[in-house]
């Protein structure tokens, strides 16, 4: 167990719709990191956000969004979903300091049907 | 961007082998990251090296670093079933991480 809590574990919803992932880091850790994994692209970093603050975005399309509140819990907010967004979600989270270390989550499996 | 290539893709060996897997870029981190993954779960840290050259050791498996910091090495020595899932290497950079495809490895009893 890392410590890093997420919920839902499995959420099936349709195309269109808007979901909304939760995360809650390991106590003490500053930062959280989202990812995005699928079949066929891997492990994709999403965006990473430091003690509230976003600190940088990887792929993360504009349909997404993200925000890390004052106790450090982060949601990642997805609309308009489509087919293609069915996909494993992952947070994962560190102290922001620890060369890049960082403590997974058990994801949230996302079927857009 | 940075790119990180894993080699090889898929490996499948029989118990009490040994083998080693590669992580190439062409891009120099500051430290990189060793996960393993089992299906429907998370990564979990393997091991982090963070100086050229770097070797470091846990039970059966031997992570090395680069001299020049683009690449890296996992050699697993007597392989067992338990060793079975995802290798993904990771290098971090200004906040930002990228992850490589990863190896599969599945190991036969």
């Amino acid at each position: 167990d890392s410590g890093v809590t997420q919920t839902p574990k499995h959420l099936i919803t349709a195309t269109g719709q808007r979901v909304t992932l939760r995360c809650s880091p390991r106590s003490g850790d500053l930062s959280v990191y989202w990812y995005q994994q699928s079949l066929d692209q891997g492990l994709q970093f999403l965006i990473h956000y430091y003690n509230g603050e976003e600190r940088a975005k990887g792929n993360i399309l504009e349909r997404f969004s993200a925000q890390q509140f004052p106790d450090l819990h982060s949601e990642l907010n997805l609309s308009s979903l489509e087919l293609g967004d069915s996909a494993l979600y992952f947070c994962a989270s560190n102290d922001g300091m620890s060369y890049n270390e960082q403590f997974f989550g058990p994801g949230t499996r996302l079927t857009v049907l | 961007t940075q790119l990180l290539e894993q080699s090889p893709q898929f490996l499948s060996i029989q118990e009490g082998e040994n083998l080693t897997v590669y992580c190439n870029s062409s891009s120099v981190f500051s430290s990189l990251q060793w996960y393993r993954q089992e299906p429907g779960e998370g990564p979990v840290l393997l091991v982090t090296v963070v100086t050229g050259g770097e070797v470091k050791k846990l039970k059966r498996l031997t992570f090395q670093f680069g001299d020049a910091r683009k690449d890296s090495s996992l050699h697993i020595t007597a392989a067992q079933p338990g060793d079975t899932g995802l290798y993904l290497c990771a290098g971090g950079d200004a906040g930002k991480s990228t992850f490589g495809d990863g190896t599969t490895l599945t190991v036969k009893p």
